[in-house]
């Protein structure tokens, strides 16, 4: 199984494109996060998903708008790119809800790397 | 407002030595915690997690140590490895967000490097 796929792992953009960043989970996982990670700063969480059709924001959504079209899919979209979108992005999915004691329920992708200029 | 963060930024050490990596987080009324490894170029692993109503739990070679008393949380790796060298972050349980797993806020993480 390859677990969370990640698309593109790299890509540089100007300030005011769109783009979109796939995730691909073939766990059958009914939920799924997208993170934003900076230098110096832990991975807060954009937005979030708790089944296929349904998205909610998370810490900091501003900018960035999701689509949870099919279980396996999470995209996450910029539709107006500002310098301050420059970050490691990171996907991850688990099925179960709730943080279970002892157990690896997350699972993280390798992560893309997006520069705004 | 709420955060978890680390002491330091950056440890090095020997290796066979042993790790200490520091964790202090402000919301005492977080019940779990989580450490996580992040080697370059991929996303975080989880190591290992604790609950409130412990002070310690063991896994390979790694500790997790929590004094509540204190909002502090260590990671404790025996007889370090290369294989070791990575960014270890904590994280704790918010509640923000439901019951998913988005509830987890992450501290600003600590690398650890080892020499040979």
């Amino acid at each position: 199984n390859a677990g969370v796929t990640q698309t593109p792992k790299f890509r540089v953009l100007k300030t005011g494109q769109s783009m979109t960043l796939l995730c691909a989970q073939d766990m059958n996982h009914e939920y799924m996060y997208w993170y934003r990670q900076d230098p110096g700063m832990g991975l807060r969480l954009i937005h979030y998903s708790v089944g296929e059709g349904t998205t909610a924001k998370g810490e900091v959504p501003d900018g960035y708008n999701v689509s949870r079209l099919k279980k396996q899919n999470f995209l996450l979209g910029l539709e107006s790119a500002a310098p301050s979108q420059t970050s490691v992005y990171f996907c991850a999915s688990s099925y179960e809800a709730g943080l279970i004691f002892g157990a690896n329920v997350l699972t993280f992708g390798a992560g893309s790397r997006l520069t705004v200029l | 407002g709420e955060s978890v963060g680390l002491h330091l930024p950056t440890l090095s050490v020997q290796e066979g030595d042993n790790s200490i990596i520091n964790c202090a987080y402000s919301n005492s009324a977080s019940d779990y915690f989580i450490w996580y490894k992040q080697e370059s170029g991929k996303g975080p692993q989880f190591i290992i997690d604790i609950r409130s109503n412990m002070d310690k739990r063991q896994g390979q070679r790694v500790t997790v140590l929590l004094n509540k008393t204190v909002k502090h949380l260590s990671l404790q790796i025996a007889a370090t490895q290369p294989g070791d060298s990575a960014v270890y972050f904590c994280a704790e349980n918010s509640g923000n967000y439901g019951g998913s797993q988005g509830n987890l806020i992450f501290g600003k993480g600590t690398k650890l490097s080892v020499k040979p």
